[in-house]
């Protein structure tokens, strides 16, 4: 099966580090996705990791362990936009013609 | 910026009525996917479509849905008889080449059957 688990709530205040994690179960994996979904809106795109490693862009940083069948995203700084939910999602073919999202984590920064 | 539009913004059907969601995807993208998340819950996969054809579709995805691009823009995502539990946000999303790992999502369309 395909199937990507996340932790349903994260808390944190501004200007703290928040830790992301997604555990994935598959028979075939090419990389992972963080996309960030604010209430109401469209899921955007964060980053992806084809490679184990950490990938860094601006606050935002993601990890990958294949060996692990691990990821997580890394938010620093935080700020009170950053309240939104984050998802990790994996492209489970070739070709990236299905991706499959994890359950989400809802991330609420506070004062 | 180029951004996948989608329309409406708000469906409201009767049980057993078909509705049809329209996407138009960002224009120079190949890869065009359909999504669904009902409140409060994940996204869920239905549809990708490729080469004007299905390339993968999920469980979900049963002989009530049909997907077309019926003029070269415009994506759509027809639901001939739809039931209660079709209420969703539905988001259409396109990808440019194959070697794009992001997937550009649209508002959604929030479909609600009653």
């Amino acid at each position: 099966g395909q199937s990507l688990e996340q932790p349903s709530e994260v808390t944190a205040v501004e200007g703290a580090i928040v830790q992301i994690n997604c555990t994935y179960q598959t028979s075939g994996f090419y990389g992972l996705s963080w996309y960030q979904q604010h209430d109401g809106g469209a899921p955007t795109f964060l980053s992806y990791n084809a490679l184990d490693g950490l990938e860094e862009t601006g606050r935002f940083s993601s990890f990958l362990s294949r060996s692990d069948s691990y990821g997580y995203l890394l938010l620093q700084e935080l700020q009170m936009k950053d309240s939104a939910s984050y998802f990790c999602a994996a492209p489970w073919s070739t070709g990236f013609q299905k991706l499959v999202f994890g359950t989400g984590t809802r991330l609420l920064v506070s004062p | 910026e180029p951004e996948v539009t989608q329309t409406p913004s708000h469906q409201v059907t009767q049980m057993g009525q078909e509705v049809i969601l329209r996407c138009v995807p960002i224009s120079n993208h190949l890869y065009f996917y359909w999504y669904r998340q009902i409140l409060g819950q994940k996204v869920e996969f239905l549809v990708s479509f490729y080469n004007n054809e299905i390339s993968e579709k999920s469980e979900i995805f049963d002989d009530q849905f049909s997907v077309e691009r019926p003029d070269g823009s415009n994506f759509t995502l027809k639901i001939r008889s739809t039931k209660l539990e079709d209420s969703a946000m539905y988001f259409c999303a396109s990808r440019g080449q194959a070697t794009n790992t992001e997937a550009f999502f649209g508002q959604g369309t929030r479909l609600t059957v009653v």
